[in-house]
């Protein structure tokens, strides 16, 4: 089945700096890939997310690449924020199950004032 | 405004008993699952469900089953408590690709 892993676990920036969380994906079809971002004590929720047929999508401060030949994708945050500081996960839909969403280990994402 | 809703937030068991963790969605969603939480491993898929009475198996379903005998209602059983069940248990609902979660339940099994 389907297997993601996400780096790196933990990140630390300074305000105003740029983070990057990359994962892979082992399943080579693929074709969702969204990213949440879970605030302490509160619900994963959708902040990104690119299908298989893009190679690149922004959104503000946030974008998501997706390179299909390497079977990896990454987020992008620029001009970081404290408000950033969060629990990030990258998820993949395999192929046989359009639906289910298998994901990563997450990042620990602190941004320093 | 989608709202995925958890029975409980807390929940304390001793080991051997039988657990219910109810979920509940209002958005008509036809996918519910659910998730565990641990530090370290990401959220791991238990059980998912496309439809009523329709369920299947995730990646750890050991020691976990589930029931969807209504559309909006999905429940997790621990048939048996142990302490390695001792998590966080996130439910989630989907109409097609966007996951929206439930708020979780602690659950600590003593």
């Amino acid at each position: 089945g389907e297997n993601v892993e996400q780096h790196p676990s933990t990140l630390s920036v300074q305000e105003g700096d740029s983070a990057v969380i990359k994962c892979t994906y082992s399943d080579s079809a693929s074709n969702y890939f969204p990213w949440y971002k879970q605030e302490l004590g509160k619900r994963p929720q959708l902040i990104i997310d690119i299908r298989s047929n893009v190679g690149e999508k922004k959104d503000q401060r946030i974008a998501v690449t997706l390179n299909k030949t390497a079977k990896h994708f990454s987020l992008h945050i620029t001009e970081t924020q404290p408000e950033d500081s969060a629990v990030y996960f990258c998820a993949a839909s395999p192929a046989d199950s359009s639906y289910k969403l298998i994901f990563g280990s997450g990042t620990r994402l602190l941004v320093r004032p | 405004d989608v709202k995925v809703t958890q029975s409980s937030r807390y929940l304390v068991k001793r080991t051997g008993e039988k657990v219910f963790l109810e979920c509940v969605q209002d958005m008509d969603h036809e996918n519910m699952f659910w998730y565990r939480q641990d530090p370290g491993l990401g959220l791991r898929l238990i059980y998912f469900s496309y439809d009523v009475k329709m369920k299947e198996k995730g990646d750890i379903p050991e020691g976990y089953s589930v029931s969807r005998e209504k559309k909006e209602r999905f429940s997790l059983i621990l048939e048996s408590a142990s302490t390695n069940q001792t998590s966080m248990y996130l439910c989630a609902s989907s109409l097609t690709s966007e996951a929206f979660f439930g708020q979780g339940t602690r659950l600590t099994v003593v």
